[in-house]
């Protein structure tokens, strides 16, 4: 099945300072590329995604890249905020189509 | 807009018992999800459905079994609960496979004693 592996597993910045978390897939199927944040004791949410035949999408402080080549793909937090602080997770697809979740990056903001 | 509704929050098991965990969406999405999440650990994909009538095995099937017997409804059932089966349990469901967001419940929390 799809190996995915996130890094780093924990992430400490200052705020306003800037996160990238990155995350390595082996499928060469997948096409499709969220990262969910999840805050303590909630369920997940979608903050961002891209598809394969996007190289970049960026929304207000946060962007997701993608190297398909290279098989993996990153989230970028800019000026983070204490309410950043949260797990996040990338979820690639595999070939079937369903979303395979790494095992997370817990991100702390200190002011 | 209730979106994914999954009951119980809360349940305490012993070995060997058995019980349901509830799923249901007002959305009329065909694609169902049931997800388990180890303490500090991502999810792992358990059964998921393409539509009434249509479930398959995920990451993770052993222990559970699923049914889906109309769009709105995806039930988690859980036979000869073991302590291995302590998780937190989401429910999720989506308008289309692999392509876009998935809705997840708020969480059950079992723990088998």
């Amino acid at each position: 099945g799809e190996n995915v592996e996130q890094h780093p597993s924990t992430l400490s910045v200052q705020e306003g300072d800037s996160a990238v978390i990155k995350c390595t897939y082996s499928d060469s199927a997948s096409n499709y590329f969220p990262w969910y944040k999840q805050e303590l004791g909630k369920r997940p949410q979608l903050i961002i995604d891209i598809r394969s035949n996007v190289g970049e999408k960026k929304d207000q402080r946060i962007a997701v890249t993608l190297n398909k080549t290279a098989k993996h793909f990153s989230l970028h937090i800019t000026e983070t905020q204490p309410e950043d602080s949260a797990v996040y997770f990338c979820a690639p697809t595999d070939s079937w189509g369903k979303l395979q979740f790494g095992a997370g990056t817990q991100v702390v903001v200190t002011p | 807009n209730a979106g994914v509704t999954q009951t119980p929050k809360f349940r305490i098991l012993k070995i060997g018992q058995s019980m349901t965990l509830q799923c249901a969406q007002d959305m009329n999405h065909n694609y169902m999800y049931w997800y388990r999440q180890d303490p500090g650990m991502g999810l792992k994909l358990i059964y998921y459905s393409v539509g009434a009538g249509i479930t398959d095995k995920g990451e993770v099937p052993n222990g559970y079994n699923v049914s889906r017997s109309t769009t709105e409804d995806f039930p988690l059932r859980l036979e000869l609960a073991a302590p291995s089966q302590t998780s937190v349990y989401f429910c999720a469901s989506s308008p289309l496979l692999g392509a876009g967001e998935l809705f997840f419940g708020e969480g059950s929390r079992l723990t088998v004693l």
